[in-house]
């Protein structure tokens, strides 16, 4: 089956402090993965995105991913923590056919602390 | 700039009215699809659209219905059947090429009162 799974609910860091959120997928073929960003009331906002070839990615606001095909992961991280960085974040898999669909995690809302 | 355009952000309805949601997008993507949002649950597809004229049932699709009779516009009617409707709505649209470039609008929030 087809799944992305967040174990983390919530995290709370302190600001300035590194940051990884978990992502796992489960995908009958090769994966695109994404991880989103959600302000409160707002819509989802691409961080970053992996289709093929490095494991590390860079995304916007500082934040990188990395794929690890063995473990079917795609965590996502950055070295320093600023409060505004506070927000919800989703990981996201599909396909590469036209009419494959995005598959969400259930989500993992940041909290920073001052 | 190229966008989505979800209206209105706030919505409020009568138990056993139905009500509409607005999604419009100038990106010229040709798929398009509304999803639900619910606390603790993620993102759950409701409609979603591939073409013009043509569209196909997500996961929780009862109570819904859509239309597709322009590329730019994708409405979704929360109808009375919906049994829990009060939920934050997103639309979002791609473009032909797999699984890439998902653009979400800002969201609707419809609460039944």
């Amino acid at each position: 089956a087809q799944s992305v799974t967040q174990p983390d609910i919530h995290i709370t860091v302190s600001e300035g402090a590194s940051l990884e959120l978990r992502c796992n997928y489960s995908y009958g073929a090769t994966p695109y993965l994404f991880w989103y960003v959600q302000s409160p009331g707002q819509g989802l906002q691409l961080l970053l995105k992996y289709f093929s070839g490095d494991t590390l990615f860079q995304g916007i606001k500082g934040f990188e991913a990395e794929f690890k095909r063995s473990q079917s992961s795609f965590n996502l991280r950055k070295p320093s923590v600023h409060w505004s960085d506070a927000a919800e974040y989703f990981c996201a898999v599909g396909g590469a056919s036209a009419t494959n669909k995005l598959i969400f995690g259930t989500g993992t809302l940041l909290a920073v602390q001052p | 700039d190229g966008g989505i355009t979800q209206s209105p952000k706030y919505l409020f309805r009568k138990e056993g009215q139905n009500v509409t949601l607005s999604c419009e997008q100038n990106l010229n993507h040709d798929a398009m699809y509304w999803y639900r949002q619910d606390p603790g649950q993620g993102l759950r597809l409701i409609y979603y659209s591939q073409i013009v004229n043509d569209f196909q049932k997500g996961d929780i699709a009862e109570g819904y219905s859509v239309s597709r009779e322009k590329k730019e516009s994708f409405p979704l009617t929360v109808t009375s059947a919906q049994k829990n409707p009060t939920a934050f709505y997103l639309c979002a649209s791609r473009t032909g090429q797999g699984a890439r470039g998902y653009t979400f609008g800002s969201g609707t929030r419809l609460t039944v009162v």
